[in-house]
């Protein structure tokens, strides 16, 4: 198994573009995650999936979006980057709720907006 | 929110020695308390959990503690290696159906020197 994979691994926008992380596991399990990681702070959740075609917004949700087609991949949508979303990105997968705690984390995607 | 915290940012241990990373927490309802362990430019890895009926649960080298009087957790690394040095997060999943992720504090970077 691969685990959970995170495509790319750096990324510098402009402000105003917007940009897809893409995150796929290969686990089959039905939580999915999203987190940002800001220098020096523990991990924000922006969104989760509890299955295909569910989705829910986490602490940190504004300016993001998310989708859920398939069990394997999690994509997490930025739509105009603001300087704000400079951070390192963390998908993180379950394999249900009664062992949610331990959650799996791809590398991370590090994001630049300038 | 940031109820979960940790007493020490930095901490500097010998190889060889044992290691006490502490965290407090601030909600009585959190229901598992997990460790994570993140090295340089890697996502974060599950080391052990507890539950809030348990005072304490150990694994290889590293025992958690978990004080609900004072809302204390800590964990303990025995023997502590190079291998350990990383950024160490406590996290509490809170019992509620509100959401289904991790609230993590901000992070104890140990430092093994040899």
């Amino acid at each position: 198994n691969a685990g959970v994979t995170q495509t790319p691994k750096f990324r510098i926008l402009k402000i105003g573009q917007s940009m897809t992380l893409q995150c796929t596991q290969d686990m089959n399990h039905n939580y999915m995650y999203w987190y940002r990681q800001d220098p020096g702070m523990g991990l924000k959740l922006i969104y989760y999936s509890v299955g295909a075609g569910i989705t829910d917004k986490g602490e940190v949700p504004n300016g993001y979006n998310v989708s859920r087609s398939t069990t394997e991949d999690f994509p997490l949508r930025l739509e105009l980057a603001a300087p704000s979303q400079t951070s390192v990105y963390f998908c993180a997968s379950s394999y249900s709720k009664q062992y949610l705690y331990e959650q799996y984390f791809g590398p991370g995607t590090r994001l630049t907006v300038t | 929110g940031e109820s979960v915290g940790l007493h020490l940012p930095t901490l500097s241990v010998q190889e060889g020695d044992n290691s006490i990373i502490n965290c407090a927490y601030s909600n009585s309802a959190s229901d598992y308390f997990i460790w994570y362990k993140q090295e340089s430019g890697k996502g974060p890895q599950f080391i052990i959990d507890i539950r809030s009926n348990m005072d304490k649960r150990q694994g290889q080298r590293v025992t958690v503690l978990l004080n609900k009087t004072v809302k204390h957790l800590s964990l303990q690394i025995a023997a502590t290696q190079p291998g350990d040095s990383a950024v160490y997060f406590c996290a509490e999943n809170l019992n509620s159906n509100s959401g289904y992720a991790l609230n993590f504090g901000k992070g104890t970077s140990l430092l093994v020197t040899p």
